[in-house]
């Protein structure tokens, strides 16, 4: 089967730089997705890592090691905005092509 | 370019009572997911169809749950009879194919049973 950890909760303070961590046991899957969501909001689209390594958007950046088992979501110049549930995702490497979501990582962005 | 859109935001029924979600996906995505989220958990998939085929219902209580897509565009899922068990966020997402890399969310419906 798959199943995602994720730490629950995260603090961190406005301008600073957080790593969120996702690992995973899974028998294969295509790729690692990053999805943000606020409070009563939808779940929206970050990143998608197919391949090992850093991949960069803005002041997002995503991380994938298969080897490790092991991926992160990295904000940098935290805003208050951010603060949100960030949720891991992996696609699943066989006909359902189901999408499996992490329990998330609730992130608190204070002054 | 509209997103998804689900109806109703909010319902609250009593246990026991039918309740129907309605979903409209981006326009050109084959590809629809029903999810349940509860509270300070991941989306959970209920249901995923291709075009109106229902490819995985796996995860879908079939006892009480149901849904359709007809013509392949919109969608509906219904519980009947809900049980207080059922509370929970119903999202609405689509994809343009099966092996797209991005799904879009709709803004749930939020089911209360009491």
């Amino acid at each position: 089967g798959q199943s995602l950890e994720q730490p629950s909760e995260v603090t961190a303070v406005e301008g600073a730089i957080v790593q969120m961590n996702c690992t995973y046991q899974t028998s294969g899957f295509y790729g690692l997705s990053w999805y943000q969501q606020h409070d009563g909001g939808a779940p929206t689209f970050l990143s998608y890592n197919a391949l090992d390594g850093l991949e960069e958007t803005g002041r997002f950046s995503s991380f994938l090691s298969r080897s490790d088992s092991y991926g992160y979501l990295l904000l940098q110049e935290l805003q208050m905005k951010d603060s949100a549930s960030y949720f891991c995702a992996v696609r699943r490497m066989d006909s359902s092509y189901k999408l499996i979501f992490g329990s998330g990582t609730r992130l608190l962005v204070r002054p | 370019e509209a997103g998804v859109v689900q109806s109703p935001r909010y319902k609250i029924i009593e246990k026991k009572q039918p309740v129907a979600f309605w979903c409209n996906p981006i326009s050109g995505h084959n590809t629809l997911y029903w999810y349940r989220q509860n509270l300070g958990q991941g989306p959970e998939l209920l249901i995923r169809y291709e075009n109106e085929e229902a490819v995985d219902d796996s995860q879908l209580p079939k006892d009480r749950f149901s849904a359709e897509r007809l013509k392949g565009v919109d969608s509906t899922l219904k519980i009947q009879p809900a049980e207080l068990g059922d509370s929970a966020v119903y999202l609405c997402a689509s994809s343009p194919g099966q092996g797209s890399t991005e799904a879009f969310f709709g803004q749930g419906t939020r089911l209360t049973v009491v």
